[in-house]
């Protein structure tokens, strides 16, 4: 059965302290790794997309990387706008599955 | 321009009652979604629409009916609604999967059901 299961639930740090969140995934013939961000009362907003292993995208303090097994997404010096929950999700043969995400709080 | 948009954004109703909730999109998208998210933010697919065909249904029970009168447009339906049926509903939509690549997903900003 295809899983993903995401790592921490949630996450505090301080502005400018650099963390990474963990998905990792079982699932037969991967067609896509996708990261979202969801904020409060808001629906999930689309990150990245890595396909193959050893894979990497980036996007301002953000660094999605991807392995047989898992992805992480970086974060760099984080600010508090960052603070969101992060979804990661697989597609194999069926439906897209998503973690249940890390709720990520950045003070100032 | 709102790429995914739903209406209504909150819905507020009472048992056994029947509602409907409306999505579009302007992307241009051949695959549209229904998800629902429960109130520990988990979110699962319920179904998927490709060129007005339904190609994903999941377990869902008969009470819930997607409808989509063109590549545009998905809508869900849901007859004598439950208690249970409370949670935010989310639609999407993507480019249609290719055999080994699947394409992402454009969220809308979701209805919030609430059954009383």
């Amino acid at each position: 059965e295809d899983q993903v299961t995401q790592s921490p639930e949630a996450l505090r740090l301080q502005e400018g302290e650099s963390s990474s969140l963990n998905c990792s995934y079982t699932v037969s013939g991967l067609r896509g790794l996708f990261w979202y961000r969801q904020d409060p009362g808001k629906g999930p907003e689309f990150l990245f997309t890595l396909y193959s292993a050893g894979e990497e995208k980036e996007k301002e303090r953000l660094k999605a990387t991807l392995t047989k097994k898992e992805s992480f997404l970086h974060i760099t010096a984080p600010k508090p706008e960052d603070s969101a929950t992060y979804l990661c999700a697989v597609q194999a043969s069926g439906a897209l599955i998503f973690g249940k995400g890390t709720t990520l709080s950045v003070s100032s | 321009d709102t790429a995914v948009s739903q209406t209504p954004k909150y819905l507020v109703t009472q048992m056994g009652n029947d509602k409907s909730i409306k999505c579009e999109q302007n992307l241009g998208h051949d695959t549209m979604y229904w998800y629902k998210q429960d109130s520990k933010k988990f979110l699962k697919i319920m179904f998927s629409y490709n060129n007005k065909e339904l190609i994903i249904n999941e377990t869902v029970p008969n009470r819930f009916s997607p409808k989509s009168p063109d590549k545009a447009h998905l809508n869900l339906h849901i007859n004598s609604l439950e208690l249970g049926d409370s949670a935010v509903y989310f639609c999407a939509s993507s480019h249609a999967d290719r055999t080994t690549k699947s394409y992402e997903q454009y969220f809308g900003p979701g209805t919030r059901l609430t059954v009383t």
